[in-house]
This record gives C-alpha cells, sequence and structure tokens, in this order.
C-alpha cells in the first residue's frame, strides 16, 4: 500500500516556503525522500531511520515522527531549481520493500 | 564512476511482440529493484533482488512479467506478449543494501506499445 503525500501540486515563488507530508497506515521502519526532474531519473535527497530524526541539507530538510506513522520535507527559502516531483518513499517494519508515494509537484516561479 | 546503465533507453513495439530491458548496476551494489513508473500509477516497484536472488515479486502485473539477475552485474526485465497497457518508463535502481540504503536510480527505459 502507498504512503499518501499531500498536497499533489505546489506553486511558489523564489523564495517561499514549502512543506510536503508523508503519511503510512503501517508503522515505519524508514521514509526515503527523492526528487525528480521532468524527463530524468528519481534523485536521492534523504533517508530518516528513526523516529523523531531531523536531517538537512541545503535548504531542504525532513523529520519522521514514527508514532504519527508520518514525514514532512521542509523546502525554505526555495530557489528555481528545487521545481520537480518530490515522492516520499516509505519501508515498513514488517516488509523490506521501498513504496513511494505518488508525489508532489513543485514549481517555482522567478 | 559510473551510475546505473540501462538499456534500451527507448523502445518502441507492437502489441504481442517480446521486450526485454537490460539493467547493470553499480559495481559492489547487492540489491537492485525494478520500478515502472506511469502518470497514473506513479513509481510502483515490480521486484528487488538481493545478492542475485529475487526476495520480492509481489509488484510484477502478471504471468507475462519475468525477470533475472544472473550475476551481480546485469539483470533483465522481460515482458512477453507486450500489451499497450505496459507502455511506462522501466526504472532499474541498485543500492549497497536492501535495506536503508539509497537507491541509485538508471535513467530509465520509455517503452511504447503500439
Amino acid at each position: 500500500q502507498q504512503p499518501v503525500q499531500s498536497p499533489q501540486a505546489v506553486i511558489l515563488r523564489e523564495g517561499e516556503d514549502a512543506v510536503i507530508n508523508c503519511s503510512s497506515s503501517k508503522a515505519l521502519y524508514s521514509v526515503h525522500w527523492y526528487r525528480q526532474k521532468h524527463g530524468e531519473a528519481p534523485v536521492f535527497l534523504m533517508i530518516l531511520l528513526k523516529g523523531g530524526e531531523q536531517k538537512g541539507h541545503d535548504k531542504i530538510s525532513a523529520s519522521f515522527n514514527e508514532k504519527k506513522q508520518q514525514s514532512s520535507l521542509y523546502l525554505t527559502a526555495s530557489q528555481l531549481s528545487y521545481s520537480g516531483t518530490y515522492f516520499c518513499g516509505t519501508e515498513w517494519v514488517a516488509a523490506r520493500q521501498l513504496t513511494f508515494g505518488s508525489g508532489t509537484q513543485l514549481t517555482v516561479l522567478p | 564512476d559510473a551510475g546505473v546503465i540501462q538499456s534500451p533507453r527507448h523502445e518502441v513495439t507492437e502489441m504481442g511482440q517480446e521486450v526485454t530491458l537490460r539493467c547493470k548496476p553499480i559495481s559492489g551494489h547487492n540489491s537492485l529493484f525494478w520500478y515502472r513508473q506511469t502518470m497514473m500509477r506513479g513509481l510502483e516497484l515490480l521486484i528487488y533482488f538481493n545478492n542475485n536472488v529475487p526476495i520480492d515479486d509481489s509488484g510484477m502485473p502478471e504471468d507475462r512479467f519475468s525477470a533475472k539477475m544472473p550475476n551481480a552485474s546485469f539483470s533483465t526485465l522481460k515482458i512477453q506478449p507486450s500489451e499497450p497497457r505496459d507502455s511506462a518508463v522501466y526504472f532499474c535502481a541498485s543500492s549497497f543494501t536492501d535495506r536503508d540504503g539509497e537507491l541509485f536510480f538508471g535513467e530509465g527505459s520509455r517503452l511504447t506499445v503500439l
């Protein structure tokens, strides 16, 4: 069963912030975040393994709430290069495979 | 370092024909994944291998699909016979481990079945 992502699409102006949410109906072992630009392959952003873990890279960060079985990706002071589709991937405690959500299309306008 | 290499990049075929997609994972990676991406269904995991052994093929749509990994540096995904609904981008990805590891994706094989 796929994790649920929200929102489905976001349009921002350069410099604005955005939050993308990912939730699962099953207990999570880990959460991955990937970004895919049009016509390209998904590229890894980060992985969160522990409940309560937060990670950051540049102005993109994420948190993992194990109890709520959800993760959020935070993009602050967005840049044009942030445009793309963001996918969360979840690994369940009981199963190994990485299952992706339906994606959030992020568009950053000048 | 070469990334994950997939071939062909584009394939156009007619319904009923056999299609074989190929993947060479990154050297040293012991897990390999096949995903299919469509607008309607997003990124679906078809099958994954760990140390060349298929671990979970529950995502393979039906018997028309088969995947093999004869050695650590090569995998194939075969569709026989192909149908128009198989049209999609097929991605191969590899990782150093089958859990907790970053997935490195190939550039994908875009399949169109007429």
